[in-house]
């Protein structure tokens, strides 16, 4: 059975910095891309970086670029997403989730059940 | 970057209804398009990939159509259990973008 855990979410001040992690389990994980979708509280499906099945290409949302960083350990079985410069605006459930495809041109058929991140003072 | 554009933004039917969400981007993008439902506090489920294959598991109630720019989510007779938030991807190429989604309750 495909199993994404997400954890590392919690509570942070605006300006600091955050790493979740998502480990996988059930499926061969160097496979796959694996992505990071977020969500705000009420609001919809935000796309926030990618990143292929040998870490070879690497993609992200605009508002995330140079402050958020993705990587994974195919070794682990886990994906990371390194978050700094925190705002208010960055307060969401993060997802992880795997993909198909390739190139960038992914969809998504198994996702975590989110790790919350709140950015508040 | 391409944008997508769903509507309606709500809707409510009543069961047994037929059920069209529509999906437009702002370019081309083939047939590059999934759907997605989201229910009431769980995680997003994959039922289309390729603007029209069903994802296993799905019942086939769910059908999707569209390429180039123009897409439909179909529910052929909607139930109580399709209660939730649908989204549109585009995968055509990064970025990835989501549309703006839309909830669809019981009258």
């Amino acid at each position: 059975e495909v199993q994404l855990v997400e954890s590392g979410g919690g509570l942070v001040k605006p300006g600091g910095s955050l790493r979740l992690s998502c480990a996988a389990s059930g499926f061969t994980f160097s496979d796959h891309s694996m992505t990071w979708v977020r969500q705000a509280p009420g609001k919809g499906l935000e796309w926030v970086s990618s990143i292929s099945s040998g870490a070879y290409h690497i993609y992200y949302a605009d508002s995330m670029k140079g402050r958020f960083t993705i990587s994974r350990d195919n070794a682990r079985n886990s994906l990371y997403l390194q978050m700094n410069s925190l705002s208010a605006e960055d307060t969401a459930v993060y997802y992880c989730a795997r993909g198909w495809g390739n190139s960038g041109s992914y969809y998504f058929d198994y996702w975590g059940l989110g790790a919350l991140v709140t950015v508040s003072s | 970057d391409i944008q997508m554009t769903q509507s309606p933004s709500s809707l409510s039917a009543s069961v047994g209804d037929r059920v069209t969400i529509t999906c437009r981007a702002s370019q081309g993008i083939s047939n590059n398009l999934a759907w997605y439902q989201q229910r009431p506090g769980k995680v997003p489920k994959l039922l289309i990939y390729a603007a029209s294959t069903l994802q296993s598991g799905v019942p086939s109630r769910f059908s999707g159509s569209g390429s180039g720019t123009d897409f439909t989510l179909t529910i052929s007779s909607l139930q109580p259990d399709d209660v939730g938030s649908y989204y549109c991807q585009k995968y055509d190429s990064a970025p990835i973008t989501f549309g703006g989604g839309t909830k669809v309750e019981i009258k």
